[in-house]
């Protein structure tokens, strides 16, 4: 069975440039999170949506950042446009239900670098 | 609002020797928790998860962790730590409800000695 799918897994870019981060959640998941990792700030919650909905999205850091899912088997994250700051790893999961009595599950990440 | 805490940034044990990492949550009720383990350059793994039942959960790898409600403690423990254990672990917690998140801790390092 196939886990959490997410490409491309390292993207270099130049600043300015438009990137975007695809996903393709676990067949019959429901909720799909993306989260951004980096060292200073550790594990942080961009976006979840349930049912294709966005649910909560405080944690994007701010207009260059949208993300979209038309479908149950795709997300993207789009950032534009991007910065040095922007370097990060981002993770998308997946669930059944959210959190409550299920397992979210990761995807292998997309290692970003700006420069 | 739900937070987790991690004390330790950074733990060194020896190989062989038992091992405790430390997790402590926030949140107003019943917390749904998980353990999850990052090696360099990869994504993160479930190790063990507890949702009610049993305090004292097992997961892989040898790992186990217990609940402790008075405490609003989640620690990781495994007995014989082996030199792949090496990693980063994150403790998270969950809030109930369909639509609900996870939010995790600063993680801990592990580094482990021959």
């Amino acid at each position: 069975d196939a886990g959490v799918i997410q490409s491309p897994r390292h993207e270099v870019t130049e600043m300015g440039q438009e990137v975007t981060l695809r996903c393709k959640p676990i067949s019959g998941h429901n909720s799909l999170f993306w989260y951004r990792q980096t060292m200073m700030r550790g594990l942080e919650l961009l976006i979840y949506f349930n049912n294709n909905v966005p649910i909560d999205d405080s944690g994007m850091p701010e207009d260059r950042f949208s993300a979209k899912m038309p479908n149950a088997s795709f997300s993207t994250l789009k950032i534009q446009p991007s910065e040095p700051r922007d370097s990060a790893v981002y993770f998308c999961a997946s669930s059944l239900n959210g959190v409550s009595g299920n397992t979210i599950y990761f995807g292998e990440g997309s290692w970003l670098t700006v420069v | 609002a739900q937070s987790v805490t991690q004390p330790d940034i950074h733990i060194t044990v020896s190989e062989g020797a038992s091992l405790e990492l430390r997790c402590n949550y926030s949140y107003g009720a019943t917390p749904y928790l998980f353990w999850y383990v990052q090696s360099p350059g990869q994504g993160l793994q479930l190790l063990l998860k507890y949702f009610s039942g049993d305090t004292l959960v097992q997961g892989i790898k040898g790992f186990e962790a217990e609940f402790k409600r008075s405490q609003s403690s989640f620690n990781l423990r495994k007995p014989s730590v082996h030199w792949s254990d090496a990693a980063e672990y994150f403790c998270a917690v969950g809030a109930a409800g369909t639509a609900s998140k996870l939010t995790f801790g600063t993680g801990t390092r592990l580094q482990v000695t021959l």
